[in-house]
C-alpha cells in the first residue's frame, strides 16, 4: 500500500531532550516536507526537500533540523525541544516539486508535547 | 499565493449533495485551485484540483467560475465519513517548496 509513515505517533518529552521524528514513504517520491499544525494557525511548513541531499527552509524552520540521505526517509530533528514546539506534526511527500499538479500525500501525524 | 475565503462551517444531511464554496478573487492566471480535507487530526487528504475547467473524480466535482474568482467543491452524496474540515488552496505551478498554505477551511458536519 502506498503510504507515508511517521513514528512515533505520540510523544511526550521534556525541554532540552533531543528527539527525532521519522518519516518514510514507499512511493519513490522526490519531494518531502514537514508541517506543523497549531490551533488557529493552520498548517505551516517547517522544511522541505526536493531530492536526496537537497533541503530548504519553509516558513517556520527555527529549532528544527532535517536530513535527506536517502529518497524514502526524511527525519525531523529537534536538537533541544522547547514547550513552544508542542504541536501536531505532519510529513508529506509528492512525486516531484515544481510541477504543482503533483498532489501531496500526508502521513498520519505525530502529536508532540514538550514539558 | 492568492488568499481564499471559505465559510467557517456548514451542515449537510446524509445522502444529500454538499456544496462547499470558496472565494479566490485575487487568483492569478497560473494558479491552480486545490481542495484537501482533514478528518479530525488525521493527515490532510487530497481531493481534487483544477485550473479553468470543471473537474470530476471518484471523490468529488470541482466547479470553477468562468472568471476563476470562485469555485465550489461538490460531494454528490455526502456520508457521515465526509465530516471533516475542507481546505481550498490556490497556488501556482512551480511553487517553490511545493508549500501548501492552508487557511481556516470549512468545517463540514454531515448529519444523519
Amino acid at each position: 500500500e502506498a503510504q507515508v509513515t511517521q513514528n512515533p505517533r505520540y510523544l511526550i518529552t521534556v525541554t532540552g531532550k533531543k528527539l527525532t521524528v521519522t518519516c518514510s514513504q514507499n512511493m519513490n517520491h522526490e519531494y518531502m516536507s514537514w508541517y506543523r499544525q497549531d490551533p488557529g494557525l493552520g498548517l505551516r511548513q517547517i522544511y522541505y526537500s526536493m531530492n536526496v541531499e537537497v533541503t530548504d527552509k519553509g516558513d517556520v524552520p527555527e529549532g528544527y533540523k532535517v536530513s535527506r540521505k536517502e529518497k524514502r526517509n526524511f527525519p525531523l530533528i529537534l536538537e533541544s525541544p522547547s514547550p513552544n514546539q508542542t504541536s501536531l506534526y505532519f510529513c508529506a511527500s509528492s512525486l516531484s516539486a515544481g510541477g504543482w499538479a503533483d498532489t501531496q500525500y500526508f502521513g498520519p501525524g505525530t502529536r508532540l508535547t514538550v514539558l | 499565493d492568492a488568499k481564499t475565503t471559505q465559510p467557517p462551517s456548514m451542515d449537510c444531511a446524509e445522502g444529500r449533495a454538499a456544496n462547499l464554496p470558496c472565494n479566490h478573487s485575487t487568483i492569478s492566471g497560473n494558479e491552480y485551485v486545490y481542495w484537501y480535507r482533514q478528518i479530525h487530526s488525521q493527515g490532510p487528504q487530497y481531493i481534487i484540483h483544477g485550473l479553468k475547467n470543471n473537474e470530476t473524480n471518484e471523490m468529488a466535482s470541482l466547479i470553477i467560475t468562468e472568471d476563476r474568482k470562485s469555485s465550489t467543491l461538490i460531494l454528490p452524496h455526502a456520508t457521515l465519513r465526509d465530516t471533516a474540515v475542507y481546505y481550498c488552496i490556490v497556488s501556482p505551478r512551480g511553487n517553490a517548496g511545493n508549500m501548501l498554505t492552508f487557511g481556516g477551511g470549512t468545517r463540514l458536519m454531515v448529519k444523519p
